[in-house]
């Protein structure tokens, strides 16, 4: 399977603890893209990172959410001190290149965070 | 503030009818737009796009249509399929940025 792997498909955590996402992008792609879906709401964008580089993170909340793509291994976004707000719907997408017109978006089938 | 909306959270249609589906949005900067269809504990897949400088393009049983001056955009499907039972997300974005604005979806169910 080439698509967008996402670990784990479901996360718990408790109040205070840290949550650690995991995406590898597809085959190919160098480009990652991290979108959250809140209950009731469509996908909302959080960050955009290259290999090694943080391209946009303007969707990110500023305190406690951090997201890396090292040069080995999968992108991480990281939750410090998961609060009940922080439960959601994390869909990590890629592309071969920058997702401007006309480039579609491949999406992995999310890691749900729950925290109690 | 919604730049994308997806006034009908839900939609029911009988198997072999046409379901069309609804998007309306704000920024007129917007040239690009597409629908993923999304199925449960799954993430969302690409189905269908269309460019500003089209009002409609068409895919098998998938066919969207952009009317700019309202700007709104619809897919419609036909016939519907019970497979096509899904959560039906519109996005868009514009010319020079990565980032797309998702609307909040629409549940489709096809009855068979």
């Amino acid at each position: 399977n080439a698509g967008v792997m996402q670990n784990p498909r479901h996360l718990v955590r408790r109040r205070g603890q840290e949550a650690r996402l995991r995406c590898s992008p597809m085959k190919g792609h160098s480009h990652v893209y991290w979108y959250r879906q809140l209950p009731e709401e469509g996908l909302k964008f959080m960050v955009y990172l290259q290999k090694e580089n943080i391209i946009d993170e303007s969707g990110m909340p500023k305190e406690r959410f951090s997201a890396e793509f090292p040069k080995e291994g999968p992108s991480i976004l990281r939750i410090q001190q998961v609060v009940r707000g922080d439960s959601a719907a994390y869909f990590c997408a890629s592309s071969p290149r920058q997702a401007e017109t006309n480039e579609k978006l491949f999406f992995g089938s999310g890691t749900q965070l729950s925290v109690l | 503030d919604q730049q994308v909306k997806q006034n009908s959270p839900s939609l029911s249609v009988q198997e072999g009818r046409i379901s069309i589906l609804n998007c309306d949005y704000t920024n007129s900067m917007f040239d690009y737009f597409l629908w993923y269809k999304k199925y449960p504990a799954e993430g969302p897949t690409f189905l269908i796009s269309i460019s500003s400088i089209k009002d409609k393009n068409e895919d098998g049983r998938f066919t969207v249509f952009l009317n700019k001056s309202a700007k709104h955009l619809s897919l419609h499907i036909v016939p519907s399929q019970p497979g096509d039972s899904a959560v039906y997300f519109c996005a868009a974005s514009y010319s020079g940025t990565y980032k797309y604005i998702f609307g909040t979806g629409t549940r489709l169910k096809v009855l068979a």
